[in-house]
């Protein structure tokens, strides 16, 4: 079964600043799909950014990119120009991209945002 | 776009009492649904996922139960709440047969049994 690690249970980052946030899964799969989901205080769950294993080319939003090392199973998320609003816990998650399979999450990371 | 309905957003149950925690989905038709549990400042914990109606699987074995009596409709279930069923419990789709579609969450329930 696939896992998702998150290794950094808090982060924090100081405003306008770039903070990156580590992910690390296991799978045997070839072809998956990432995500990282956003949860602010108000506990809505907000997609992020989402990348397709099979595309070598980091997904970026705005001000959010990747970093997927498909050889190293690692996806990290870069927030650069850090601004209040991130403050969140951000979750990491996988699918396989065969199959109705549910995603996979990591146990979060709670990013604080200092003014 | 799909919109997840989920209600009600906030419940205080005592413990042995019944549940019953609804969702519908709009905009989507045949949509994947999950449940969802998040204790407080942890992460998600998949309790149940449905691919199609009648069709449930089960991720934890617990006195939860889910139900989906029709095809945007998806009902999170107990007969006799423990004080461990306190959580936030979120509710989410994605489109059938598209695994690399998103996940949409409904706005959640927090659940507080006494």
């Amino acid at each position: 079964a696939q896992t998702v690690t998150q290794s950094q249970p808090e982060m924090s980052v100081q405003e306008a600043e770039t903070v990156t946030l580590s992910c690390t899964y296991d799978t045997s799969e070839s072809d998956y799909y990432l995500f990282w989901y956003k949860q602010p205080p108000s506990r809505q769950m907000i997609l992020v950014i989402r990348q397709e294993a099979y595309k070598q080319q980091n997904a970026t939003e705005n001000r959010f990119s990747v970093n997927f090392q498909k050889a190293a199973k690692s996806f990290s998320l870069k927030i650069s120009d850090s601004q209040l609003g991130d403050a969140a816990m951000y979750f990491c998650a996988y699918r396989s991209r065969e199959g109705n399979t549910p995603l996979v999450f990591g146990k979060g990371t709670r990013l604080s945002v200092i003014a | 776009s799909q919109t997840i309905h989920q209600w009600p957003a906030t419940l205080v149950q005592p413990v042995g009492s019944p549940l019953s925690l609804e969702c519908t989905v709009e905009g989507t038709s045949n949509p994947n649904l999950y449940w969802y549990r998040q204790a407080a400042g942890r992460g998600l914990q998949l309790l149940f996922y449905s691919v199609g109606i009648g069709q449930i699987s089960s991720e934890v074995p617990q006195n939860l139960s889910a139900s989906r009596p029709q095809d945007r409709q998806f009902i999170l279930s107990s007969k006799k709440l423990l004080l461990s069923d306190s959580g936030f419990y979120l509710c989410a789709c994605h489109r059938g047969g598209s695994n690399n579609s998103p996940l949409h969450f409904g706005n959640g329930t927090r659940l507080t049994v006494t």
